[in-house]
């Protein structure tokens, strides 16, 4: 059972655009959404994480939308380069964390130059 | 400071052996969570430790083991390979005092032939 949806499987943006990556959950006992980022043969890199408290978090480039009615969240790329052509997984888990990290299938991404 | 390290980076075994994954985490973080990732999916939660106890289990058969040690560093022990153990594993230390950021290790990719 897949706790956590993600979409596109794959997505190409032109430089200078903005990459969007969607997630949508069922479990409502979840409290904490981070996304990661992983290169080829590399672990994954928290790139930003928001609570179901607020509706939107930015940090540079990335801005994490949440809406919590209707149980998603999205993650947003602006002004996409090269070197953010990476695998991107959206996550959630509850209670803190005893549970583990409930993973997204991920999002193939490439910039093209 | 230096990340969580994983040993050892790559390792090839047969159907049938035993393997043995180690982890130390980040100084300072007394938390430590193991995921196996299967190539193009996202990481699935195994086991999470903290202080030396077992806080969460995901769903993974009893052929998967793990403890970790006074220091804080961890053991992912694997009996009875079979080829679907095939795999990234990857380590994740947190300090839960400080919420539940997980951060990742490089992983050690297995091979099971």
């Amino acid at each position: 059972q897949q706790q956590v949806k993600q979409s596109p499987q794959s997505l190409i943006v032109q430089k200078g655009g903005i990459s969007i990556i969607n997630c949508a959950y069922e479990n409502t006992a979840f409290d904490y959404f981070p996304w990661y980022q992983q290169f080829p043969g590399k672990g994954p890199a928290l790139l930003i994480a928001i609570r179901p408290d607020v509706s939107e978090k930015k940090e540079g480039r990335f801005t994490i939308s949440f809406n919590k009615s209707a149980k998603q969240f999205s993650l947003h790329i602006m002004d996409s380069q090269p070197g953010d052509s990476a695998t991107y997984f959206c996550a959630a888990n509850s209670g803190g964390g005893a549970d583990g990290l409930t993973f997204g299938k991920g999002t193939h991404l490439i910039i093209q130059p | 400071d230096a990340g969580v390290t994983q040993s050892p980076t790559h390792l090839i075994k047969t159907r049938g052996q035993h393997v043995t994954l180690r982890c130390s985490p980040i100084s300072g973080h007394k938390s430590v969570s193991w995921y196996q990732q299967v190539l193009g999916q996202g990481p699935q939660f195994i086991f999470q430790y903290y202080e030396k106890e077992e806080r969460g289990r995901g769903n993974f058969p009893d052929r998967f083991s793990a403890r970790q040690f006074p220091n804080y560093s961890s053991e992912l022990n694997v009996n009875a390979l079979l080829l679907g153990d095939s795999a990234l594993y990857l380590c994740a230390s947190s300090d839960l005092r400080a919420g539940e950021t997980q951060y990742f290790g490089p992983g050690t990719r297995l091979l099971v032939l």
